[in-house]
């Protein structure tokens, strides 16, 4: 299974400011996605990461809020722009390796997640 | 769209009772299934899934069986123990449909006394 790192793994951060969450993972992955579990909620998908092009996003979530980059099979960033209390969360990205067959019954991976508060 | 639905919560049992955790999902085309543990102050883990109708996936003494006839996916275990409280997420992924996107519930607290 794939070892997942995130950074920060907390953060209190002030209203209209902008924080940048990595994550990093020990192998080469082909989907990784990026998660967000509201207070006492469960985990609703904010955007697949795809590499070399735009993330792909579900409905309610856009680009300008929360930009996404994946440089490599390995690495990807969520940015939480311009934040308000409503986006106090955890944030958490998984990761799921197709294989060479590129289909998948694989489980998908978490990281420990990024616990946000904003004040 | 698909869509899991789970028992609501919180669950509190005494230690070896039996447990099960009502599952059912909605989905138009073959998904995967899975149940995962969040346990107090961790991260998410997979804790058991089943990719077919009629496979049961099984870890740690929890069982769940898919079964397509009443889309179900409910997860049981024999006699629980207080390493056993965390919050349990029915999930499913369908990737004829919807990309390899996971869909959960919305979670089930699990409480177990000694």
């Amino acid at each position: 299974s794939a070892v997942i790192s995130q950074k920060p793994s907390r953060d209190i951060c002030q209203r209209g400011t902008s924080l940048t969450i990595q994550c990093q993972v020990d192998s080469q992955v082909t989907m990784m996605f990026w998660y967000r579990q509201q207070p006492g909620q469960s985990l609703t998908l904010i955007a697949t990461a795809n590499q070399g092009s735009e993330a792909t996003y579900e409905s309610g979530f856009v680009i300008d809020k929360f930009p996404i980059s994946r440089p490599n099979l390995t690495f990807s960033t969520l940015t939480v722009s311009n934040m308000s209390p409503e986006d106090s969360s955890i944030y958490l990205c998984s990761v799921e390796d197709l294989g060479e067959s590129m289909s998948s019954y694989n489980e998908q991976f978490f990281g420990p997640g990024t616990r946000l508060t904003v004040l | 769209g698909n869509s899991v639905t789970q028992m609501e919560g919180p669950v509190t049992l005494s230690e070896e009772a039996f447990l099960t955790i009502n599952c059912t999902y909605t989905a138009t085309g073959y998904p995967s299934l899975f149940w995962y543990v969040q346990y107090p102050g961790e991260g998410l883990q997979l804790l058991l899934k089943a990719t077919k109708a009629d496979d049961k996936g099984s870890n740690k003494g929890f069982e769940a069986t898919y079964r397509k006839e009443t889309t179900s996916f409910h997860l049981e275990k024999g006699s629980v123990q207080v390493s056993d409280s965390a919050v349990y997420f029915c999930a499913l992924s369908d990737w004829s449909n919807q990309g390899g996107k996971l869909i959960f519930g919305q979670g089930t607290e699990l409480s177990v006394k000694p």
